[in-house]
């Protein structure tokens, strides 16, 4: 299956930072979605970004499915930007989305 | 707009327990599917529905049972509870497979 790599592991920001997660996938996907979980373990939809740029106040996501690999921007962090931001992919003939393992970022005050 | 709704929230059982998590949506959506999530890990596909009476499996599918009798509805079934079954469980729908999915609050499940 599809293999999926997020990095950095852990990043620390004190508030106000500007940050960039990179989400890496062995193979060509039909889409990726972008999610933050919260420090009560909701998972929240950011963005759903097959390809192309997308934007949402402080935060931005850029999908380059050719290079197989996405990014997303988080500018002006805060503190309630804090939890962990998981990238997910959807590929090929399976009918199942996988997760990569997870940025878990703290910001400061 | 309810969404994606799991009951229950949290749950304890003893080994060789069985019990049954909820999942139900109100968005008429196709696909269903249950993921675990262990610690430091991302989510794990253990079932998933791309519509009624139509079920698979996914990554981890061993030691649990779904079934998917309503549109609305996609229950998950542990037989015999494991400590390994330890977990977070979350549901989630889209409105078909590969599209943008919408997962529930989770179950947080020990098993003792």
């Amino acid at each position: 299956g599809i293999q999926v790599e997020q990095s950095p592991p852990d990043l620390i920001l004190q508030e106000g930072a500007n940050s960039t997660l990179r989400c890496n996938f062995s193979d060509s996907v039909n889409n990726l979605q972008w999610f933050h979980q919260n420090p009560w373990g909701q998972l929240i939809n950011l963005f759903y970004i097959p390809s192309g740029t997308k934007q949402n106040g402080r935060l931005s996501a850029t999908t380059v499915a050719t290079e197989r690999y996405s990014l997303l921007y988080i500018s002006s962090s805060q503190t309630t930007d804090s939890g962990v931001y998981f990238c997910a992919v959807h590929g090929g003939s399976n009918n199942d989305m996988r997760f990569g393992a997870g940025t878990r970022l703290t910001v400061k005050p | 707009n309810a969404g994606v709704t799991q009951t229950p929230k949290f749950q304890v059982l003893k080994t060789g327990q069985s019990m049954t998590l909820q999942c139900a949506q109100d968005m008429n959506h196709e696909y269903m599917s249950w993921y675990r999530q262990d610690p430091g890990m991302g989510l794990r596909l253990i079932h998933y529905s791309v519509g009624a009476g139509i079920t698979d499996q996914g990554e981890v599918p061993n030691g649990y049972n779904v079934s998917r009798s309503t549109t609305e509805d996609f229950p998950l079934r542990l037989l015999s509870a494991a400590p390994s079954q330890t977990s977070v469980y979350f549901c989630a729908s889209s409105y078909s497979a590969g599209l943008e999915a919408f997962f529930g609050q989770g179950t947080r499940l020990t098993v003792v």
